[in-house]
Protein backbone atom coordinates (compact mmCIF):
# COMPACT_ATOMS: atom_id res chain seq x y z
CA UNK A 1 0.00 0.00 0.00
CA UNK A 2 1.49 3.63 -0.79
CA UNK A 3 2.36 5.75 2.57
CA UNK A 4 3.14 8.96 2.43
CA UNK A 5 6.49 9.95 4.85
CA UNK A 6 6.74 14.10 5.96
CA UNK A 7 10.07 15.56 7.57
CA UNK A 8 10.47 16.82 9.97
CA UNK A 9 7.97 15.50 12.35
CA UNK A 10 8.44 18.97 13.78
CA UNK A 11 9.89 22.70 13.61
CA UNK A 12 10.47 25.45 15.65
CA UNK A 13 11.46 28.83 13.70
CA UNK A 14 11.95 32.32 14.80
CA UNK A 15 9.69 34.88 13.55
CA UNK A 16 10.71 35.59 9.83
CA UNK A 17 12.44 32.37 9.03
CA UNK A 18 11.69 30.73 5.77
CA UNK A 19 11.24 26.93 6.12
CA UNK A 20 10.79 23.77 3.72
CA UNK A 21 8.47 20.86 4.80
CA UNK A 22 8.78 17.75 2.87
CA UNK A 23 6.21 14.85 1.56
CA UNK A 24 7.77 11.79 0.27
CA UNK A 25 5.64 8.95 -1.73
CA UNK A 26 6.50 5.20 -1.51
CA UNK A 27 4.63 4.94 -4.91
CA UNK A 28 3.76 8.30 -8.08
CA UNK A 29 1.73 10.93 -6.65
CA UNK A 30 -1.35 11.58 -8.93
CA UNK A 31 -2.94 14.28 -6.45
CA UNK A 32 -1.17 15.58 -3.81
CA UNK A 33 -2.95 17.57 -1.11
CA UNK A 34 -1.26 20.19 1.11
CA UNK A 35 -3.62 21.03 4.52
CA UNK A 36 -3.07 22.70 7.77
CA UNK A 37 -4.38 21.98 10.67
CA UNK A 38 -4.64 23.60 13.98
CA UNK A 39 -4.22 21.45 17.23
CA UNK A 40 -7.95 19.26 17.71
CA UNK A 41 -9.28 20.83 15.30
CA UNK A 42 -10.20 20.27 11.34
CA UNK A 43 -7.90 20.26 8.72
CA UNK A 44 -7.92 23.49 5.73
CA UNK A 45 -6.99 23.18 2.77
CA UNK A 46 -4.25 24.58 1.42
CA UNK A 47 -3.34 23.75 -2.16
CA UNK A 48 -3.25 20.65 -4.94
CA UNK A 49 -0.75 18.98 -7.19
CA UNK A 50 -1.64 16.99 -10.03
CA UNK A 51 1.48 17.74 -12.59
CA UNK A 52 4.73 16.92 -12.52
CA UNK A 53 7.22 19.80 -11.51
CA UNK A 54 3.67 21.94 -10.94
CA UNK A 55 4.36 24.48 -8.30
CA UNK A 56 1.85 26.57 -6.43
CA UNK A 57 1.34 29.84 -4.44
CA UNK A 58 -1.06 31.27 -1.98
CA UNK A 59 0.08 34.15 0.10
CA UNK A 60 3.56 33.01 1.43
CA UNK A 61 3.27 29.24 1.01
CA UNK A 62 4.80 27.42 -1.78
CA UNK A 63 4.28 24.03 -2.52
CA UNK A 64 6.11 22.02 -5.55
CA UNK A 65 5.45 18.23 -6.66
CA UNK A 66 8.78 17.13 -8.35
CA UNK A 67 8.97 15.86 -12.14
CA UNK A 68 8.53 11.77 -10.70
CA UNK A 69 5.68 12.89 -8.71
CA UNK A 70 6.90 11.10 -5.85
CA UNK A 71 8.08 14.11 -3.11
CA UNK A 72 6.59 17.68 -2.84
CA UNK A 73 7.85 20.25 -0.98
CA UNK A 74 5.59 23.35 0.94
CA UNK A 75 8.16 26.40 1.53
CA UNK A 76 7.10 28.87 3.78
CA UNK A 77 8.63 32.40 3.44
CA UNK A 78 9.30 35.00 6.21
CA UNK A 79 7.20 33.13 8.65
CA UNK A 80 4.53 34.35 11.21
CA UNK A 81 2.91 33.44 14.57
CA UNK A 82 -0.29 32.69 11.93
CA UNK A 83 1.77 30.00 10.81
CA UNK A 84 1.90 28.14 13.43
CA UNK A 85 -0.01 24.18 12.97
CA UNK A 86 0.62 21.12 12.01
CA UNK A 87 0.99 20.60 8.28
CA UNK A 88 -0.21 17.46 6.57
CA UNK A 89 0.06 16.23 3.32
CA UNK A 90 -2.26 14.22 1.44
CA UNK A 91 -2.57 11.84 -1.46
CA UNK A 92 -5.00 9.77 -3.35
CA UNK A 93 -4.16 6.41 -4.04
CA UNK A 94 -5.80 3.75 -6.24
CA UNK A 95 -5.60 0.67 -4.27
CA UNK A 96 -8.76 -0.61 -4.34
CA UNK A 97 -11.29 2.29 -5.23
CA UNK A 98 -9.91 5.95 -4.98
CA UNK A 99 -9.36 7.31 -1.64
CA UNK A 100 -6.96 9.67 0.32
CA UNK A 101 -4.56 8.80 2.68
CA UNK A 102 -2.36 11.30 4.82
CA UNK A 103 1.12 11.61 6.14
CA UNK A 104 2.00 12.08 9.43
CA UNK A 105 2.14 15.32 9.47
CA UNK A 106 4.57 18.05 10.90
CA UNK A 107 4.06 20.54 13.59
CA UNK A 108 5.48 23.61 13.29
CA UNK A 109 6.17 26.47 15.57
CA UNK A 110 7.13 29.96 15.23
CA UNK A 111 8.47 31.80 17.53
CA UNK A 112 7.76 35.75 17.57
CA UNK B 1 -15.56 27.51 8.02
CA UNK B 2 -15.31 24.65 5.46
CA UNK B 3 -18.79 24.05 4.85
CA UNK B 4 -18.57 20.87 6.67
CA UNK B 5 -20.34 20.66 10.01
CA UNK B 6 -19.79 17.69 12.57
CA UNK B 7 -21.48 17.48 15.93
CA UNK B 8 -21.14 16.87 18.54
CA UNK B 9 -17.60 18.65 19.14
CA UNK B 10 -16.67 16.86 22.12
CA UNK B 11 -18.32 13.50 23.41
CA UNK B 12 -17.40 11.60 26.68
CA UNK B 13 -19.15 7.84 26.75
CA UNK B 14 -19.23 5.04 28.96
CA UNK B 15 -18.12 1.66 27.09
CA UNK B 16 -21.62 0.36 27.58
CA UNK B 17 -23.01 3.54 26.01
CA UNK B 18 -24.55 4.06 22.79
CA UNK B 19 -24.22 7.18 20.82
CA UNK B 20 -24.03 8.67 16.99
CA UNK B 21 -21.91 11.66 15.24
CA UNK B 22 -22.94 13.74 12.75
CA UNK B 23 -21.67 14.91 9.99
CA UNK B 24 -23.74 17.85 7.65
CA UNK B 25 -22.08 19.27 3.98
CA UNK B 26 -24.16 21.12 1.90
CA UNK B 27 -21.26 21.92 -0.85
CA UNK B 28 -23.53 19.62 -3.04
CA UNK B 29 -20.17 17.09 -2.72
CA UNK B 30 -21.17 13.91 -3.60
CA UNK B 31 -18.29 11.60 -1.43
CA UNK B 32 -17.93 12.01 2.19
CA UNK B 33 -15.85 10.26 4.45
CA UNK B 34 -15.01 9.01 8.10
CA UNK B 35 -11.58 9.51 9.64
CA UNK B 36 -9.85 8.91 13.04
CA UNK B 37 -6.72 11.08 13.68
CA UNK B 38 -5.10 9.57 17.31
CA UNK B 39 -1.92 10.94 18.50
CA UNK B 40 0.90 10.69 16.51
CA UNK B 41 -0.56 8.43 14.23
CA UNK B 42 -0.94 9.23 10.50
CA UNK B 43 -5.08 10.01 9.67
CA UNK B 44 -7.03 6.64 9.16
CA UNK B 45 -9.14 6.60 6.62
CA UNK B 46 -12.47 4.48 8.04
CA UNK B 47 -15.17 4.64 5.78
CA UNK B 48 -16.22 6.28 2.18
CA UNK B 49 -19.49 6.79 0.91
CA UNK B 50 -19.91 7.54 -3.19
CA UNK B 51 -23.35 8.57 -4.22
CA UNK B 52 -24.87 7.99 -0.76
CA UNK B 53 -23.34 3.92 -1.58
CA UNK B 54 -20.69 2.67 1.28
CA UNK B 55 -17.33 2.28 -1.20
CA UNK B 56 -14.55 1.71 1.43
CA UNK B 57 -14.71 -0.12 4.44
CA UNK B 58 -10.58 0.14 5.77
CA UNK B 59 -11.44 -3.12 8.65
CA UNK B 60 -13.12 -0.96 10.51
CA UNK B 61 -14.63 -3.22 13.56
CA UNK B 62 -18.12 -3.26 13.73
CA UNK B 63 -18.66 -1.16 16.95
CA UNK B 64 -18.49 1.73 14.38
CA UNK B 65 -21.48 1.41 12.06
CA UNK B 66 -22.10 4.40 9.22
CA UNK B 67 -24.55 5.56 7.42
CA UNK B 68 -25.63 7.91 4.47
CA UNK B 69 -29.44 8.72 4.35
CA UNK B 70 -28.69 11.68 1.33
CA UNK B 71 -25.36 13.08 -0.11
CA UNK B 72 -25.52 15.61 2.70
CA UNK B 73 -26.04 13.85 5.91
CA UNK B 74 -23.24 11.16 7.63
CA UNK B 75 -23.69 9.44 10.82
CA UNK B 76 -20.94 7.19 12.61
CA UNK B 77 -23.07 5.15 15.22
CA UNK B 78 -20.97 3.83 18.15
CA UNK B 79 -21.67 1.17 20.62
CA UNK B 80 -19.99 -0.80 22.90
CA UNK B 81 -16.53 1.01 22.82
CA UNK B 82 -12.92 0.65 23.84
CA UNK B 83 -10.89 3.16 25.50
CA UNK B 84 -8.68 2.64 22.57
CA UNK B 85 -11.32 4.03 20.54
CA UNK B 86 -10.56 7.51 21.81
CA UNK B 87 -9.39 10.00 19.33
CA UNK B 88 -10.58 13.11 17.14
CA UNK B 89 -12.86 11.51 14.45
CA UNK B 90 -12.95 13.88 11.27
CA UNK B 91 -15.47 13.68 8.49
CA UNK B 92 -14.75 14.75 4.96
CA UNK B 93 -16.76 15.27 1.56
CA UNK B 94 -15.42 16.30 -1.96
CA UNK B 95 -17.26 16.60 -5.32
CA UNK B 96 -15.97 13.19 -6.61
CA UNK B 97 -14.55 10.49 -5.17
CA UNK B 98 -10.51 11.31 -6.26
CA UNK B 99 -9.48 14.32 -8.55
CA UNK B 100 -10.51 16.93 -6.12
CA UNK B 101 -9.95 18.30 -2.91
CA UNK B 102 -11.60 17.18 0.64
CA UNK B 103 -13.17 19.70 2.82
CA UNK B 104 -13.23 18.64 6.57
CA UNK B 105 -15.16 19.34 9.22
CA UNK B 106 -14.29 20.56 12.50
CA UNK B 107 -13.88 16.97 14.27
CA UNK B 108 -15.31 15.31 17.35
CA UNK B 109 -13.34 14.74 20.34
CA UNK B 110 -14.37 11.37 21.46
CA UNK B 111 -13.28 9.95 24.76
CA UNK B 112 -14.61 6.46 26.01
CA UNK B 113 -14.10 5.75 29.52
Amino acid sequence: SQELEQSPQSLIVQEGKNLTINCTSSKTLYGLYWYKQKYGEGLIFLMMLQKGGEEKSHEKITAKLDEKKQQSSLHITASQPSHAGIYLCGAETTSGTYKYIFGTGTRLKVLA
Amino acid sequence: ETGVTQTPRHLVMGMTNKKSLKCEQHLGHNAMYWYKQSAKKPLELMFVYNFKEQTENNSVPSRFSPECPNSSHLFLHLHTLQPEDSALYLCASSQLQGGTEAFFGQGTRLTVV
